[in-house]
């Protein structure tokens, strides 16, 4: 696609459940990357993919969190037993490689928000 | 540890007036330099980069920034701003010798423009 979308563009859900978050890089993109955007925290890496394997997840905050990326395009962020801290912006970003200077471009985000 | 501090939070500024967001961070060494804008219920959109070479660096809507390795800073400027501009800025910084790019970001600062 012209850039990198996200679904759901909002998210509402209760404490306790799971969610799945999900990102369509940008065609070509090998690169993909998870942020995290929370008033607290400000803007967090959390994961990259490079193809479909995951050299640095160091980012993720706790064993609730985990990713996956399959046929080197679709990631999907999944957060389980979700936490009112997790209440966020959660954006993706991808870049045509992961070398340092291949720009990444972000998608707009889903706001998740915990009852 | 890699940090990036943008010591304003809000800036206020009439439009047509000039600008000025400060950037300083603090790496082991020169990191790939980056400025990010984000408009309201989007994600983030490249206003430019620094990876090496001319310290002064052109990006798009007419901003520039400054590379200042003796002062670590990177400050973003307009000649005049419009109110479009109003938005928030962030600037990141990005490991130089890694295999990708974990970018890690300030703060931000919310630009108002008053007419």
């Amino acid at each position: 696609g012209a850039g990198v979308s996200q679904s759901p563009s909002n998210k509402v859900t209760e404490k306790g459940k799971d969610v799945e978050l999900r990102c369509d890089p940008i065609s070509g993109h090998t690169a993909l990357y998870w942020y995290r955007q929370s008033l607290g925290q400000g803007l967090e890496f959390l994961i990259y993919f490079q193809g479909n394997s995951a050299p640095d997840k160091s980012g993720l905050p706790s064993d609730r969190f985990s990713a996956e990326r399959t046929g080197g395009s679709v990631s999907t962020l999944t957060i389980q037993r979700t936490q009112q801290e997790d209440s966020a912006v959660y954006l993706c970003a991808s870049s045509l490689e992961g070398s340092g200077n291949q720009p990444q471009h972000f998608g707009d985000g889903t706001r998740l928000s915990i009852l | 540890a890699q940090s990036v501090t943008q010591p304003d939070i809000h800036i206020t500024v009439s439009e047509g007036a000039s600008l000025e967001l400060r950037c300083n961070y603090s790496y082991g060494a020169t990191p790939y330099l980056f400025w990010y804008v984000q408009s309201p219920g989007q994600g983030l959109q490249l206003l430019l980069k620094y990876f090496s070479g001319d310290t002064l660096v052109q990006g798009i809507k007419g901003f520039e920034a400054e590379f200042k390795r003796s002062q670590s800073s990177f400050n973003l400027r307009k000649p005049s701003v419009h109110w479009s501009d109003a938005a928030e800025y962030f600037c990141a910084v990005g490991p130089m010798n890694t295999g990708f790019q974990k970018l890690v970001f300030g703060t931000g600062t919310r630009l108002l423009v008053s007419p």
